[in-house]
């Protein structure tokens, strides 16, 4: 299985900061990544695909980058709505694998 | 708008068999555009993938899980179902069913509110 190991696993952040999260994979795996964010008592909704496609609906502050084994998920200017949980899944090989979240709070 | 709704029992007992429903609303599972699947979690830890169906019927399932999944399909109802056999308290998660547009490459981009299964005797 391939593994994808999330960094930090919590953030503390304030409105306006610049925010990166990191995604690794144990093996490469193309671009075949996506970001979902994920709020308590809810669903995750996907916000990146294909490692940088931004889904519809999702604000442009969102992006994301990275190709084989390292990605970043960024939000150039954070929101209060974006204080939230993030995880990235791999959709390389079987079976799609999901890092174990980024917790980012408010500072 | 695409909907996904999960239904099914929320307490199974010990070595039991867990059974869920999908009920599709907005959308086909018999189209050949994606993938429809099932991921659970934990109380407050992440997400699992379980398993994948396609329209054609095949599945796809995550080996550590293999052995006591089946995901099947029924067009007629729009629906497909998680059975999970054997189940034990390491089972207990919010279950939920979603799709994953293999057209566009997405990832899951629709998913149902989950439904929450406690495993207890």
């Amino acid at each position: 299985d391939i593994q994808m190991t999330q960094s930090p696993s919590t953030l503390s952040a304030s409105v306006g900061d610049r925010v990166t999260i990191t995604c690794r994979a144990s093996q490469s795996i193309s671009s075949w990544l996506a970001w979902y964010q994920q709020k308590p008592g809810k669903a995750p909704n996907l916000f990146i695909y294909k490692a940088s496609s931004l889904e519809s609906g999702v604000p442009s502050r969102f992006s994301g980058s990275g190709s084989g084994t390292e990605f970043t998920l960024t939000i150039s200017s954070l929101q209060p709505d974006d204080f939230a949980t993030y995880y990235c899944q791999h959709y390389n090989s079987i079976p799609w694998t999901f890092g174990q979240g980024t917790k980012v709070e408010i500072k | 708008q695409l909907q996904l709704q999960e239904s099914g029992p929320g307490l199974v007992k010990p070595s039991e068999t867990l059974s869920l429903t999908c009920t599709v609303s907005g959308g086909s599972v018999s189209s050949s555009r994606y993938y429809w699947g099932w991921i659970r979690q934990p109380p407050g830890k992440g997400l699992e993938w379980i398993g994948n169906i396609y329209y054609s019927g095949t599945t796809y399932y995550n080996p550590s899980l293999r052995s006591r999944v089946t995901i099947s399909l029924d067009t007629s109802k729009n629906q497909f179902s998680l059975k999970l056999s054997s189940v034990t308290a390491a089972d207990a998660a919010v279950y939920y069913c979603a799709r994953e547009d293999t057209s566009m490459e997405k990832g899951f981009d629709y998913w149902g509110q989950g439904t929450q299964v406690t495993v207890s005797s």
